[in-house]
């Protein structure tokens, strides 16, 4: 079955220093990544997305995700934090072309 | 503007009592989903719907049922049977390329609290 997990139920990073948010997978064939955004009593909003191609995916709001296919990983990360970055970050991974899977999610707070 | 709709943000219902989730899409996509957030638990898929009067099940649909008559509507009734309905109700919808999900968007959830 395929899977997503993220390792850290909460990253704490101050203001400008970079910061990681860690996933990694478990998916047959080519797997479809996604990285999602959520604010307290709101949907998700997409960040970014590994379909095939470049290992290094840049995203929205300046934050990038590194596909490691031999660590079945997809860490997001920005090299400098705001505070305004603060919120439950997903990973999730298309399962062959039915539905999302979703990790747990991370918090990610960011202090000034 | 494009995008998706969930009504209402707040419901309340008595235990035992059948309630609907709105959702309603206008972004011309083809699938439609149904997720339940819960603190601690990520989204867990309830059903999906890939075209117009078909849909699956996703991990924990016991105790939910939908239905997709038209492409632009994902209507979810909690029944009385589900145990804790008392939850974020996420809907989502996706266009299919190559069989592959695009980015999902999402609406903005209704919390459904049950007493």
């Amino acid at each position: 079955a395929q899977s997503v997990a993220q390792p850290e139920d909460q990253v704490n990073v101050a203001e400008g220093n970079p910061l990681t948010v860690k996933c990694t997978y478990s998916v047959s064939g080519n797997p479809y990544l996604f990285w999602y955004v959520q604010y307290p009593n709101r949907g998700l909003q997409f960040l970014l997305k590994y379909i095939t191609g470049d290992n290094l995916v840049k995203g929205s709001y300046g934050f990038e995700a590194e596909f490691n296919k031999s660590q079945t990983s997809f860490h997001l990360k920005k090299p400098s934090a705001l505070v305004s970055d603060s919120a439950l970050y997903f990973c999730a991974v298309d399962q062959a072309g039915t539905a999302l899977i979703f990790g747990k999610g991370t918090t990610l707070s960011v202090s000034s | 503007d494009g995008g998706i709709t969930q009504s209402p943000k707040y419901l309340f219902r008595k235990e035992g009592q059948n309630v609907t989730l709105s959702c309603e899409q206008n972004l011309n996509h083809d699938a439609m989903y149904w997720y339940r957030q819960d603190p601690g638990q990520g989204l867990r898929l309830i059903y999906y719907s890939q075209i117009v009067n078909d849909f699956q099940k996703g991990d924990i649909a016991e105790g939910y049922s939908v239905s997709r008559e038209k492409k632009e509507s994902f209507p979810l009734t909690v029944t009385s049977a589900q145990k804790n309905p008392t939850a974020f109700y996420l809907c989502a919808s996706s266009m299919m390329v190559g069989g592959r999900n695009s980015p999902l968007h999402f609406g903005n959830g209704t919390r459904l609290t049950v007493t």
